[in-house]
C-alpha cells in the first residue's frame, strides 16, 4: 500500500519564477492538505482540498493556489516567487472525517524542498 | 483556533520513560488532540491520537484529563532513534467535513546513551 509520495524532492527557482508540486495521497483517502515548513519551525497549514475544492485555507496570499483532480492527487501552485518562500512543502492526506462520529488522521508526504535564489 | 505551547526541548537516556506535556487551554468541543515526530527533512510521522481519557498504541500513550486544556504524550523505553521533533497539535474538525491542524514549534527530544 503506498503511502503519500510528492515531487519533485527538490527544486530550485529564481525570485519571480512559478513553480507546481505535485502529491499523490495514499490509497483510500479523498483529501489533500498542504503545509509549508521554514527551516526551524513547525508546519503551517496553506489549504485543503477535497471533491476538487478548497475547504479550507490557512494564511497564505493569492500566489499559492492549487487543484484536486478526480484521482485525488493534487498540485500545488506558486506564482512569482520570493525569497521567503523557500521552504519544505509538505502534502498530507486523509479521509474526510465528519466530527463526532469519526475523526481523521492525516498522513504526510516526504516533502518538496523549494530553494528560491 | 487552539494554540499549543510545549517544552521546547528534552533531554533524555536510553530506556528511560519520557513524558512531554502539552497545554491547549482554549481547546473546543469540536478539537481533537494528535501527536506527531519528525525527523530532519522529513515529513511529520503520525503517533497518536485522542480526544478524551487514555490512548494506547505500540508505540505510545497519550493521556488526556477530564478539561482536555493539556495531554500527555508517553514513550516507553525510548532509545536513539526516538531522538527527533515532536509536535502537539489540536486538529479543528469542521461540522461540515474537512479539518485542520495547528502545529506549534514542537518539542526537540535528544536521547543519549
Amino acid at each position: 500500500d503506498a503511502g503519500v509520495t510528492q515531487s519533485p524532492t527538490h527544486l530550485i527557482k529564481t525570485r519571480g519564477q512559478q513553480v507546481t508540486l505535485r502529491c499523490s495521497p495514499k490509497s483510500g483517502h479523498d483529501t489533500v492538505s498542504w503545509y509549508q515548513q521554514a527551516l526551524g519551525q513547525g508546519p503551517q497549514f496553506i489549504f485543503q482540498y477535497y471533491e476538487e475544492e478548497e475547504r479550507q485555507r490557512g494564511n497564505f496570499p493569492d500566489r499559492f493556489s492549487g487543484h484536486q483532480f478526480p484521482n485525488y492527487s493534487s498540485e500545488l501552485n506558486v506564482n512569482a516567487l520570493l525569497l521567503g518562500d523557500s521552504a519544505l512543502y509538505l502534502c498530507a492526506s486523509s479521509l474526510r472525517a465528519y466530527f463526532p462520529t469519526s475523526t481523521d488522521t492525516q498522513y504526510f508526504g516526504p516533502g518538496t524542498r523549494l530553494t528560491v535564489l | 483556533l487552539a494554540k499549543t505551547t510545549q517544552p521546547i526541548s528534552m533531554d533524555s537516556y536510553e530506556g528511560q520513560e519520557v513524558n512531554i506535556t502539552c497545554s491547549h487551554n482554549n481547546i473546543a468541543t469540536n478539537d481533537y488532540i494528535t501527536w506527531y515526530q519528525q525527523f530532519p527533512s522529513q515529513g511529520p510521522r503520525f503517533i497518536i491520537q485522542g480526544y478524551k481519557t487514555k490512548v494506547t498504541n505500540e508505540v505510545a500513550s497519550l493521556f488526556i484529563p477530564a478539561d482536555r486544556k493539556s495531554s500527555t504524550l508517553s514513550l516507553p523505553r525510548v532509545s536513539l532513534s526516538d531522538t527527533a521533533v515532536y509536535y502537539c497539535l489540536v486538529g479543528v474538525l469542521f461540522t461540515g467535513g474537512g479539518n485542520k491542524l495547528t502545529f506549534g514549534t514542537g518539542t526537540q527530544l535528544k536521547v543519549e546513551l
